[in-house]
């Protein structure tokens, strides 16, 4: 079974620098995506990034990019020039087509992420 | 262009009762999914739902049921009500094509006594 593990439940950075989150995956696949979703207080899911695991490129958003090591099974969200407004719970979620249904998402348990001014 | 609307935004419920959410997808999108966030976890997908039919389960009982209308909207039934059902559900809609991307909903927050 497809399983998504984030091992830092709370990460605090200050405004302007660079913080990264960590998540790795289990899965016997070899076609599927992974997704970096911001929540903040308002409970909206926001993608911030996806990524192919066909592609070899890192994904990048701006100042989000991602370190994507498929052998490893590993998935982290850098944030650079944090702002304010990054500060939210970020939850890495893993993705592929099954028994018909397209974009079934299996969800970490998150990472709240803090900014300090 | 609205984004996915999910009503009510709050919900609290006796155990043991019946309750309905409910969901307008994004316009254009035609694929419905809904999730269960319990305090503290990541969501869990419930089922999705398209051409009005339930394409794919999660592993939630048969109390957990669905529907799609022909404008695409849908609804959340969950009955009789454990404490346990108690979280936020949250709707996402996306488009029956590859790996759209998901947009969700504000969900609703629902609290069974």
């Amino acid at each position: 079974a497809q399983t998504v593990t984030q091992s830092q439940p709370e990460m605090s950075v200050q405004e302007a620098e660079t913080v990264t989150l960590s998540c790795t995956y289990d899965t016997s696949e070899s076609d599927y995506y992974l997704f970096w979703y911001k929540q903040p207080p308002s409970r909206q899911m926001i993608l911030v990034i996806r990524q192919e695991a066909y592609k070899q490129q890192n994904a990048t958003e701006n100042r989000f990019s991602v370190n994507f090591q498929k052998a490893a099974k590993s998935f982290s969200l850098k944030i650079s020039d944090s702002q304010l407004g990054d500060a939210a719970m970020y939850f890495c979620a893993y993705g592929w087509n099954y028994g018909g249904a397209t974009n079934k998402l299996i969800f970490g348990t998150g990472t709240l992420l803090a900014v300090q001014p | 262009d609205a984004g996915v609307t999910q009503s009510p935004t709050h919900l609290i419920k006796t155990r043991g009762q019946q309750v309905t959410l409910r969901c307008s997808p994004k316009s254009g999108h035609d694929t419905v999914s809904w999730y269960q966030q319990a305090l503290g976890q990541g969501p869990q997908f419930i089922f999705q739902y398209y051409e009005e039919e339930e394409r794919q389960r999660g592993n939630f009982p048969d109390r957990f049921s669905g529907h799609q209308f022909p404008n695409y909207s849908s609804e959340l039934n969950v009955n009789a009500l454990l404490l346990g059902d108690s979280a936020l559900y949250l709707c996402a809609s996306s488009l029956n094509r590859g790996l759209s991307p998901l947009h969700f909903g504000n969900g609703t927050r629902l609290t069974v006594t």
